[in-house]
């Protein structure tokens, strides 16, 4: 079963502090990821693909755990307007029957 | 500037009347995708197409029907054997690779 698991939180942060989230998938075929940044209400836009060596993106940093299945997104310094719902993706390969979202984890950011 | 738009945002219908929704892209995208999201819940996909004239049923496809007739267009049709049809609705669209998706703004419908 192609599974891809989120800690739904929500996880209450201290703006400029720093989170960390993960997300396990069970298929170790698994060809690529991506972490999406949902508003409420809103649709899914691409926060950053995720690669093998890991990457960043100013304040942001996504790293693969192909040994252990999972990725993780890293916030620093975190600001009032990064409090949002943020979906992992793993695709399989193959087609659109090959992605799977994760549910999501909410993040607050409080002042 | 390029992107993926659907039409209307909100959509309100009475139980028994088949409504359909809108998606268009003009990123020359091939595939493209719809999805349900419900609240809480992750995103469900419901049919998808990656050329002209072909889709394929998602994982929730039952009460639904799609057409793929020009690259750019692929509307949803909500029928009235979808037993639970109040939903946020998504387009998204992308290239036949593992490329990420592009998502459509989303058409909120309400059946009552």
């Amino acid at each position: 079963r192609k599974e891809v698991e989120q800690d739904p939180g929500p996880f209450n942060v201290p703006e400029g502090a720093t989170v960390a989230f993960n997300c396990t998938y069970s298929n170790s075929a698994s060809q690529s990821f991506f972490w999406y940044r949902q508003d409420c209400r809103k649709e899914p836009k691409l926060l950053m693909s995720v690669y093998s060596s890991g990457n960043e993106d100013g304040r942001f940093t996504a790293q693969l755990n192909r040994a252990s299945q999972y990725i993780s997104l890293l916030i620093r310094d975190s600001k009032l307007s990064d409090s949002a719902t943020y979906l992992c993706v793993v695709n399989w390969g193959g087609g659109a029957d090959g992605l799977t979202f994760g549910k999501g984890t909410h993040l607050i950011i409080q002042p | 500037d390029g992107g993926i738009t659907q039409s209307p945002k909100y959509l309100f219908r009475k139980e028994g009347q088949n409504v359909t929704l809108s998606c268009e892209q003009n990123l020359n995208h091939d595939a493209m995708y719809w999805y349900r999201q419900d609240p809480g819940q992750g995103l469900r996909l419901i049919y998808y197409s990656q050329i002209v004239n072909d889709f394929q049923k998602g994982d929730i496809a039952e009460g639904y029907s799609v057409s793929r007739e020009k690259k750019e267009s692929f509307p949803l049709t909500v029928t009235s054997a979808q037993k639970n049809p109040t939903a946020f609705y998504l387009c998204a669209s992308s290239n036949i690779d593992n490329s990420p998706l592009h998502f459509g703004n989303g058409t909120r419908l309400t059946v009552t």
